[in-house]
């Protein structure tokens, strides 16, 4: 079977750091992706990794650690479009198949 | 933004009539998903196609069926309609690069059906 895991809601403060982890065990991996979606709006792709290390992209990067099953997504200088729900998916691999986790909805306060 | 169009984008029916839900993409993408999204699921699988005429199901294939004879469009039909599948429904597109390399999928805008 598939298990990803992420916290279901984080709360942050504008302008501060906030890190989003996930976790996965899954039956095959082809790589990682976050996604971001906006209450009643389609998700957008944010991030990809299927090497370990992390990968920055503006004020977004995220970590792989494939020997741990563990991923997480960094928004920096955080702002008030940022609340939103944010995504882990593993290509678990046949097909270019995603298997989502639930999501967490992160907050953004001033 | 991918040229991804689902049509309708909202509906109402009644339980045990047939619906079908379309998916257009202008990119020539190869594989196309259909995902339905539900509080406390997140988005889970339901069908997707590896080509034209070709398909697999997925995590939630039962009450669904599929159909692609084009490779822009991709018809999703629930047969009976049942209250449990009042959802979002989403398609997604993508293309393979290699197999060491996957690109992202992207989403279309959804489709929001009700079944009472």
């Amino acid at each position: 079977g598939q298990n990803i895991d992420q916290p279901t809601e984080m709360t942050a403060t504008e302008g501060a750091i906030v890190q989003i982890n996930c976790t996965y065990q899954t039956s095959g991996f082809n790589g990682l992706f976050w996604y971001q979606q906006h209450a009643g709006e389609a998700p957008t792709f944010l991030s990809y990794n299927v090497l370990d290390g992390l990968e920055e992209k503006g004020r977004f990067s995220s970590f792989l650690s494939r020997s741990k099953g563990y991923s997480y997504l960094l928004l920096k200088e955080l702002q008030m479009k940022d609340s939103a729900s944010y995504l882990c998916a593993v290509d678990t691999g046949g097909g270019n198949k995603l298997t989502f986790g639930t999501g967490t909805q992160l907050k953004v306060e001033l | 933004d991918a040229g991804i169009t689902q049509s309708p984008r909202h509906k109402v029916t009644e339980t045990g009539t047939p619906v079908t839900l379309r998916c257009h993409q202008t990119e020539n993408h190869r594989y196309m998903y259909w995902y339905r999204q539900d509080p406390g699921h997140g988005l889970r699988l339901i069908h997707y196609s590896y080509g034209v005429k070709d398909t697999d199901k997925g995590e939630v294939s039962d009450g669904y069926s599929v159909s692609r004879s084009k490779t822009e469009d991709f018809l999703l039909t629930l047969e009976s309609a049942t209250s449990s599948q009042t959802s979002v429904y989403f398609c997604a597109i993508s293309e393979l690069v290699s197999e060491g390399f996957r690109q992202p999928q992207h989403f279309g805008d959804g489709t929001r059906l009700s079944i009472l």
